[in-house]
């Protein structure tokens, strides 16, 4: 089975700066997704950023970008110019689409982000 | 168009009462996921829909919870015979899978239940 670790509970930064998330996982498959998703007091789980594991390339999001480490199996998300409406609970996400019959996504802990005026 | 939406927003409920939680998805989506965010067990997956297809069931915690999908469309998660450790809030998602296209989910705003 999957899992994904996020060894942040708590990240503060000051607006305007450049925050990152950390975010590894484990599994033996080959071909996945992986997600950020950002969840502020309002409950709604809200797409950050989405990276295919077959593109090399870092998939970037206006002031998100993501440092994908296939091999290291490590996701972080990178967030600059903070802004007051970043603060959030951000969840990483595995999601498999080789294994037919298990397209549920498997969470991380969460990072709590505080933004500081 | 209009992203996912559920109802009630909050449930509080006596142990013991059964409970109706309803999601409507996006429109034409034919994937749909329910979820529990507790704060004991995080964000954990309780069942998935997609299409005419068997759900798969998972991971629902036990028999008290069930779940269906009426006309490929709007679902309901029902627990019978509540505990307060079902406390929580029950976060619906849906997608559009292809073999080449969005697998990715857009979850609705979620229901908070509170189980006295």
């Amino acid at each position: 089975a999957q899992t994904v670790t996020q060894s942040q509970p708590e990240m503060s930064v000051q607006e305007a700066e450049t925050v990152t998330l950390s975010c590894t996982y484990d599994t033996s498959e080959s071909d996945y997704y992986l997600f950020w998703y950002k969840q502020p007091p309002s409950r709604q789980m809200i797409l950050v950023i989405r990276q295919e594991a077959y593109k090399q390339q870092n998939a970037t999001e206006n002031r998100f970008s993501v440092n994908f480490q296939k091999a290291a199996k490590s996701f972080s998300l990178k967030i600059s110019d903070s802004q007051l409406g970043d603060a959030a609970m951000y969840f990483c996400a595995y999601y498999s689409i080789s294994n037919f019959g298990n397209e549920k996504l498997t969470f991380g802990t969460g990072t709590r982000l505080t933004i500081i005026p | 168009g209009a992203g996912v939406s559920q109802s009630p927003s909050n449930k509080v409920t006596e142990k013991g009462k059964d409970v109706e939680l309803r999601c409507d998805p996006i429109s034409g989506h034919t994937a749909l996921y329910w979820y529990r965010q507790s704060l004991g067990q995080g964000l954990e997956f309780l069942i998935y829909f997609q299409g005419n297809s068997a759900p798969d069931k998972s991971g629902l915690p036990s028999d008290r919870f069930s779940a269906e999908r009426t006309g490929g469309s709007v679902s309901t998660l029902t627990i019978q015979r509540t505990q307060q450790e079902d406390s929580a809030v029950y976060l619906c998602a849906s997608s559009s899978p292809s073999l080449a296209g969005d697998d990715t989910q857009y979850f609705g705003p979620g229901t908070r239940l509170t189980v006295l």
